[in-house]
């Protein structure tokens, strides 16, 4: 299995453009999760989603945030207008319900907003 | 909801020598504990996990420990080696509906040669 795939890998962009990363879960798994990494932070979990619906979007940061997941291979997460503190890596994980919680992160986006 | 806290947030130890990284967790709930790999740029990689069933897993040169009734967990590296150099994040969680984590906040390890 190719695993998770995210795009773009890297994304420079200014101040109040829209940002739009992508991702593609592991074949077969239900749950997909969208993080962010910040030194200061760590890694946050943003939003989750089982079987393509939205079950927890209380960690996306404000309504700048937007995430879908038209389909169970295909999920976006969108930043408009977007802001020099969005900066960051943003990563897509996926996980298997008939395997535990065992959770697949992607390669991440990493993006900078200048 | 669940808090995660890890220590220390940087650890440097000699090659050959034995490296501890301990978390705490706060909901007496979660009852499945990885601990993820991260090396410079890349992405976590799952490396170890315990469920709340047992008391020690082992892998090779890793082990993980859990003391369900202090609500800690610990991974343990022996014999370091300079790949072994990353940071490391512990996480905890539930089974069932709710299958998020919460990650600790990492450690760097640094493998001296």
């Amino acid at each position: 299995d190719a695993g998770v795939i995210q795009s773009p890998r890297h994304e420079v962009t200014e101040m109040g453009q829209e940002v739009t990363l992508r991702c593609k879960p592991i074949s077969g798994h239900d749950y997909l999760f969208w993080y962010r990494q910040t030194m200061m932070r760590g890694l946050e979990l943003l939003i989750y989603f089982n079987n393509n619906v939205p079950i927890d979007d209380s960690g996306m940061p404000e309504d700048r945030f937007s995430a879908k997941m038209p389909n169970a291979s295909f999920s976006t997460l969108k930043i408009q207008p977007s802001e020099p503190r969005d900066s960051a890596v943003y990563f897509c994980a996926s996980s298997w319900t008939a395997r535990g919680n065992t959770i697949y992160f992607g390669e991440g986006s990493w993006l900078t907003v200048v | 909801g669940e808090n995660v806290e890890q220590h220390p947030s940087t650890l440097s130890v000699q090659e050959g020598d034995s490296a501890v990284i301990k978390c705490t967790y706060s909901d007496s709930a979660s009852n499945y504990f990885p601990w993820y790999k991260q090396e410079l740029g890349k992405r976590p990689q799952l490396i170890i996990d315990i469920r709340s069933n047992v008391g020690e897993k082992k892998d090779q040169r890793i082990a993980v420990t859990l003391n369900k009734t202090a609500k800690h967990f610990s991974l343990h590296i022996t014999e370091t080696q300079p790949e072994d150099s990353a940071v490391y994040f512990c996480a905890a969680g539930r089974s069932g509906s709710a299958r998020q984590l919460t990650f600790g906040s990492g450690t760097q390890l640094t493998v001296l040669p």
